[in-house]
């Protein structure tokens, strides 16, 4: 199985601060990559697809980079709203795995 | 409007079985890859099965020999028959209209709480 670390686990930051996400793959995987974020109580939505390319209607604040076995989350400019929990999603083979997840908190 | 809706989950005992349905609207489900993923309570989320528009299935290997989706064409649901169910499979369960190019969860339902308790 594909192994999906995200660091850090857990962030703290402020409002308006660009936060910066990572993912990192046991193996290659292309760009099989997806970014999803889930607030408490929810299910998680679709952000990112294919490492880099944004969903319909996702604020363009959000951004995906990488390819083969490193990825990046880039939130440009942090809203009150975005405090939420962030997966990465591997789906170059079955079974497809998540990252551990990373928890942005409010600072 | 896309929407998913779950039901089917509960308080069981270890051994037992449930079977949970996902009722969609807006799009047909046999056209479509179709996921169930779970998470158990405060941790992260896991990938359980997926049926593909053509009829094939692919299982986890914590669940393969004792889940099974399938769907029922007429009433556009999707179905996950769980057997001899354990504390660990303890989890939210969500369905989740699957891309069929890169393998995406596009579009989730709100899940159904499934509770494995003596």
């Amino acid at each position: 199985d594909i192994q999906m670390t995200q660091s850090p686990s857990s962030l703290s930051a402020s409002v308006g601060d660009r936060v910066t996400i990572t993912c990192r793959a046991s193996r290659t995987i292309s760009n099989y990559l997806t970014w999803y974020q889930q607030k408490p109580g929810q299910a998680p939505k679709l952000l990112i697809y294919a490492a880099s390319s944004l969903q319909s209607g996702v604020p363009s604040r959000f951004s995906g980079s990488g390819s083969g076995t490193d990825f990046t989350l880039t939130i440009s400019s942090l809203l009150p709203e975005d405090f939420a929990t962030y997966y990465c999603q591997q789906s170059y083979s079955i079974p497809w795995t998540f990252g551990q997840g990373t928890k942005v908190e409010i600072k | 409007e896309v929407q998913l809706v779950e039901s089917g989950g509960g308080l069981i005992q270890p051994g037992g079985s449930l079977r949970l349905s996902c009722a969609a609207s807006g799009f047909t489900v046999s056209s479509n890859y179709m996921s169930w993923v779970r998470q158990a309570p405060g941790k992260g989320l896991e990938w359980v099965s997926i049926i593909y528009s053509g009829g094939s299935t692919y299982y986890a290997d914590s669940v393969k020999g004792r889940f099974t989706i399938s769907r029922d064409n007429s009433k556009n649901t999707l179905y996950l028959q769980m057997n001899s169910l354990r504390a660990e499979d303890t989890a939210v369960y969500y369905c989740a209209r699957t891309s069929n190019v890169y393998w995406y969860f596009a579009f989730w339902g709100r899940g159904t709480l499934v509770t494995v308790s003596s």
